[in-house]
């Protein structure tokens, strides 16, 4: 059975510092990785998708990365702003299956 | 706007009444999905519904009822529901089993149960 965990749960920085999120899966068998964002009482919106080939994709400031092997993937978040505060979820999907992570809270303080 | 809609967005009910959530995606996906999200727990899934057909059922209370009439609609109807059942209720969908599969969420339903 697939497990997802994310750690911290909670990560409070300042404006302007890059930061890391973790996320790790136990069983290496996934089509792909998808990172989302949710703000308060909202839906999640999706950020990066990573097929299980690929090592990394990006968008604008955010960087996603890839290790299958290792079962662990992040989300770098260059130059934090206090409008990436939320909570940023991690989800890999197998067969049409999706097992997602509890979440990591992110808050960045003016 | 990720393409999947749902309604409405606050719904608040008493145990004893009957009401529809609903939800639909304009992507051309072939699956979709109900979650649950309550305060400090994981996103549950509840139902799948591929191709118009129940695939999955995570052992979901009977007071929860789903309907799935064609690919691009998603209903759950939900009927003498308990205060614990509050709980902010998100719909998905996505092309099933593609390599490339990518869940897309609706803005969800915050749901009051008194």
């Amino acid at each position: 059975k697939q497990e997802v965990t994310q750690i911290p749960a909670a990560l409070s920085v300042p404006e302007g510092e890059n930061l890391v999120l973790n996320c790790s899966f136990t069983d290496s068998a996934i089509y792909n990785l998808q990172w989302f964002r949710q703000d308060p009482g909202k839906g999640l919106t999706s950020l990066l998708l990573i097929q299980s080939s690929q090592r990394e994709q990006t968008s604008g400031r955010l960087n996603a990365s890839l290790d299958k092997s290792s079962g662990r993937s992040t989300l770098y978040i260059a130059a934090s702003q206090p409008g990436d505060s939320a909570t940023y979820l991690c989800a890999v999907v197998y067969a049409g299956k999706s097992t997602f992570g509890d979440g990591t809270t992110l808050t960045v303080k003016p | 706007e990720t393409g999947v809609t749902q309604t409405p967005r606050h719904l608040v009910m008493g145990m004893t009444n009957k009401k529809s959530l609903k939800c639909e995606q304009h992507l051309g996906h072939n699956a979709m999905y109900w979650y649950k999200q309550s305060a400090k727990k994981p996103l549950e899934l509840m139902f799948v519904y591929s191709l118009e057909e129940r695939v999955e059922n995570n052992s979901v209370p009977s007071r929860f009822s789903p309907e799935c009439p064609n690919s691009s609609h998603l209903f759950l109807h939900l009927h003498t529901l308990q205060p614990e059942d509050s709980a902010l209720y998100l719909c998905a969908s996505s092309l099933r089993d593609s390599r490339n599969e990518k869940l897309f969420f609706g803005s969800g339903t915050q749901l009051s149960v008194l």
